[in-house]
């Protein structure tokens, strides 16, 4: 069985400061990485995907591999209000991609 | 920029109803997906479908359930004879190449009585 697994939270990190966002997953094949965020009653939009170990940085995004631990995060700096949210992470498996998401990290700024 | 469009945004009907959802995926897109997500639940994969027939389905997918795709540019999901449990946001993606980023529609809230 594919497992995803994040924190449910929530997570309340202050307005300005760096939230952390953990994955781990189960099948030490998978390649490629994503982290989507979801607002409540609204679809998933992609905001990080990486494919290699170490870390990818977007924006105030970075999100950070390591295949060895099978763990993968997502850094928000400067966090804004606008950045709570439920935080998915997603690991696309077989040869048709379907995608494993877990069960979701909630995110809460406070001003 | 393309979206993945999806009728109607909520959909009321009674147990026992069918339902039909629909998608309209990008244009030149080869890979549509259905998933769902109950209330507070985590997404989770439906169905697949490539070149007119089901690529992948989970244990969700049962006999109830069905796709097609009718015209070339829709892409529908439809539930035989609906129960409680199907309540739920389904959310309908497309890719061009399976090894594509998947980009999800706004989702169809369906809630069954």
């Amino acid at each position: 069985q594919k497992e995803v697994e994040q924190n449910s939270g929530p997570l309340s990190v202050p307005e300005g400061a760096i939230a952390s966002l953990n994955c781990t997953y189960s099948d030490r094949v998978s390649q490629s990485f994503f982290w989507y965020r979801q607002y409540s009653g609204k679809s998933p939009e992609l905001i990080m995907s990486i494919y290699s170990n170490g870390d990818k940085e977007d924006g105030r995004f970075t999100a950070q591999l390591n295949k060895a631990s099978q763990y993968v995060s997502l850094l928000i700096r400067d966090s804004q209000p606008s950045d709570s949210a439920t935080y998915l992470c997603a690991v696309p498996y077989s040869s048709a991609s379907k995608i494993i998401f877990g069960s979701g990290t909630r995110l809460s700024i406070r001003p | 920029e393309p979206e993945v469009t999806q009728t109607p945004s909520h959909q009321v009907t009674q147990m026992g109803q069918e339902v039909i959802l629909r998608c309209v995926p990008i244009s030149n897109h080869l890979y549509f997906y259905w998933y769902r997500q109950i209330l507070g639940q985590k997404v989770e994969f439906l169905v697949s479908f490539y070149n007119n027939e089901i690529s992948e389905k989970s244990e969700i997918f049962d006999d109830q359930f069905s796709v097609e795709r009718p015209d070339g540019s829709n892409f529908t999901l439809k539930i035989r004879s609906t129960k409680l449990e199907d309540s739920a946001m389904y959310f309908c993606a497309s890719v061009q190449r399976v090894t594509d980023t998947q980009y999800f529609g706004p989702g169809t809230r369906l809630t069954v009585l």
